[in-house]
């Protein structure tokens, strides 16, 4: 059962355009939620976070926005840039009983920005 | 600083070598993971130390041989692998995060990974 979900495996937008990458969660424990983004055979490079007590974090270009009654959330990159081409995962993790260290991930969303 | 260090960056081994994956932290945190990644996937976590103590084993086979050698290292013994477990090996690591009634992680920092053939 798949409890972070990235139902797009892939996203091409124009550069300087906004990027919306989309991600949902079952898990009604989860209260913190990540985007990594990741290019080819390197480690996922921490990008924002947010907490379930906020409905949005910016950093720089990058926001956050977490709609908990929809168990939603979507990361914004204005503007796009090439560079921003990788792999994006969401990841979520929470307290679902004892001591949970698990970061539980979506499957990624390829984001390419045209130059 | 935000650095998590790996080594060997490329390892190639054969199915009767023994050999092993280090990673290195100096940001204090007391939580260490290793995860497996293959290609378009996600990464599959493997073992979890918490302050040196191993607290997670995600059913990983016994070829696969964590240690934790004081708070800012951890190792990943390899021994008799197959093919199959060629992949990117990340290790990361994260404070905690105190909840009611235990303990969650907060944001986890990759180190840049070990790209591990198995001949």
């Amino acid at each position: 059962d798949q409890q972070v979900k990235q139902n797009s495996p892939s996203l091409s937008v124009q550069e300087g355009r906004i990027s919306i990458l989309n991600c949902d969660y079952t898990n009604s424990m989860f209260d913190y939620f990540l985007w990594y983004k990741k290019y080819p055979a390197e480690g996922p490079t921490f990008l924002i976070s947010i907490s379930s007590i906020k409905d949005k974090n910016e950093d720089g270009r990058f926001t956050v926005f977490l709609n908990k009654s929809a168990k939603h959330l979507s990361l914004h990159i204005v503007p796009s840039q090439p560079g921003d081409s990788a792999v994006y995962f969401c990841a979520a993790s929470g307290n679902s009983g004892g001591s949970n260290y698990k970061l539980t991930f979506g499957k990624g969303t390829l984001l390419t920005v045209n130059p | 600083d935000t650095e998590v260090t790996q080594t060997p960056k490329h390892l190639v081994m054969g199915m009767t070598n023994k050999k092993s994956l280090k990673c290195e932290q100096h940001m204090g945190h007391r939580a260490m993971y290793w995860y497996k990644q293959k290609a378009k996937k996600p990464p599959e976590l493997m073992f979890v130390y918490s302050y040196e103590k191993l607290s997670i084993n995600e059913s990983v086979p016994s070829r696969f041989s964590p240690e934790c050698p004081n708070s800012s290292l951890l190792n990943l013994h390899l021994h008799a692998l197959q093919p199959e477990d060629s992949a990117l090996y990340l290790c990361a690591s994260s404070q905690e995060r105190g909840l009611a009634g235990g303990y969650s992680t907060d944001t986890q920092y990759f180190g840049p990974g070990t790209r591990l053939t198995v001949l």
